[in-house]
């Protein structure tokens, strides 16, 4: 399907486990984006990438890691997982780097760490 | 660093009324972008609106408009004739006009928008 889509959508892991969240995108776009939402809260970014292979942190990245081999996948890992890290994780994407670009958003992914 | 507020957790309206949900930021730059999201209970984010700082009009796009105070750092969005699937969660987020720094917005923390039938 045309689109962002991310995997798996809902996900129960335990504390100290490697978590590994998916993003794909369909568009090309250069700019891709991962944000948590912690409940009753806004967005934060946590990690960002203008382009395959170039990532850099954004406002909240301890515990995570991204890579970007290819320009329509930007997966995100929780090397060990703490509680403090459940959240309903989000993932985006935008055209190019202009910052009047509307942000496409995937549907989320439910992240649970017991 | 820049900081959005939504004083406003929740906000209730009739059908077909109107409601305003407000914003506010803190910033020490004079270009950048503001965007009103709504969050369905879908979880899905979806653009509703945007402006330009540098622009004096206000944005509109149908029944969704804002009222940009530059000067008093004031982004209200207003939703005319509410309809029920204008019920969501609303976030403001603010947006630098700096290429190297795209897409690093600063959201507030949202506002639950009931709608009444």
């Amino acid at each position: 399907d045309a689109g962002i889509t991310q995997s798996p959508r809902y996900k129960i892991t335990e504390t100290g486990r490697q978590v590994t969240l998916m993003c794909h995108q369909t568009w090309s776009h250069s700019y891709m984006f991962w944000y948590r939402q912690d409940l009753g809260h806004g967005l934060r970014l946590i990690y960002y990438s203008a382009a395959a292979d170039i990532t850099d942190k954004g406002e909240v990245p301890d515990g995570y890691v991204v890579s970007r081999s290819k320009t329509e996948n930007f997966p995100l890992t929780l090397e060990s997982a703490t509680r403090s890290q459940t959240s309903v994780y989000f993932c985006a994407s935008s055209e190019s780097f202009h910052s009047y670009n509307e942000q496409f958003f995937g549907p989320g992914t439910r992240l649970t760490v017991l | 660093a820049q900081t959005v507020t939504q004083s406003q957790p929740e906000m209730s309206v009739q059908e077909a009324e109107t409601v305003t949900l407000s914003c506010t930021y803190d910033t020490s730059e004079s270009d950048y972008y503001l965007f009103w999201y709504k969050q369905p209970p879908s979880r899905q984010m979806i653009l509703v609106i945007r402006q330009e700082a540098y622009k004096q009009q206000n944005a509109t796009e149908n029944r969704f408009s804002v009222n940009f105070q530059k000067a008093a750092k004031s982004f209200s969005l207003k939703i005319s004739d509410s309809q029920l699937g204008d019920a969501a969660m609303y976030f403001c987020a603010y947006r630098r006009r700096v290429n190297t720094n795209a897409g690093k917005s600063t959201f507030g923390d949202g506002t639950t928008l009931t709608v009444k039938p």
